[in-house]
């Protein structure tokens, strides 16, 4: 059990275009989402928490309009990379947390974007 | 907001032998603490955590050990084998779900 899934698992995209990725969580239902960002050998710093039908929260230094994220159902969290850049190439990792085990979290095999 | 530091940064260590690392935490209000174990190029996984109403927890040949009071828990491995050879993160979460992460510890079991 606790089973998610993150889509696309790597994408190459051009600069100034925009990349959709996807966070699900399989077989139970996510109240709160967590998308985190890991640059090679370094840890996973936190970007952003959702909670379903509502906004997302940021953390402090992460541009929300550059990182957008749609948590529209119990399973489902979206992150899209606007107008992307060199810089923003890095390794995007979900998580998930259905709230019933205290604060346990389950991570998605990440998702590594490359900006050309 | 919280602060985690993590202390070292690379670890290599004998097979068999035992392996520790440390964290320590700046918001007192933290109440969960977990560790990750993660593989090149995979995703964390949860190897251990222990709540702040505990002071120890075991789990075969992984413990780990929380002074509330000092702010500071670790990870103990004890045998250590080639397969344990993994990046490990500590976390500390003050219960809103947020979690903070440490900046890591590059474990080397050496055969």
């Amino acid at each position: 059990g606790a089973v998610v899934s993150q889509h696309p698992s790597r994408v190459i995209c051009k600069s100034g275009t925009s990349v959709k990725i996807e966070c699900r969580s399989l077989d139970f239902q996510a109240t709160t989402m967590f998308w985190y960002r890991q640059f090679p050998k370094q840890s996973l710093m936190l970007m952003a928490t959702s909670n379903e039908g509502s906004k997302a929260t940021y953390e402090q230094g992460v541009e929300k309009d550059k990182f957008l994220i749609n948590h529209a159902s119990l399973t489902l969290s979206t992150l899209t990379v606007t107008s992307a850049h060199p810089e923003d190439s890095s390794f995007y990792i979900c998580s998930a947390s259905s709230g019933r085990k205290g604060n346990e979290q389950y991570f998605g095999p990440g998702t590594r974007l490359t900006v050309t | 907001g919280e602060n985690v530091e993590q202390h070292p940064s690379t670890l290599s260590v004998q097979e068999g032998d035992s392996a520790v690392i440390k964290c320590t935490y700046s918001d007192s209000a933290s109440n969960y603490f977990p560790w990750y174990k993660q593989e090149l190029g995979k995703r964390p996984q949860l190897i251990i955590d222990i709540r702040s109403n505990v002071g120890e927890k075991k789990d075969q040949r992984i413990a780990v050990t929380l002074n509330k009071t000092a702010k500071h828990f670790s990870l103990h491995i004890t045998e250590t084998q080639p397969e344990d050879s993994a990046v490990y993160f500590c976390a500390a979460s003050t219960g809103g779900n947020q979690f903070y992460f440490g900046t890591g510890t590059s474990l080397t079991v050496i055969p």
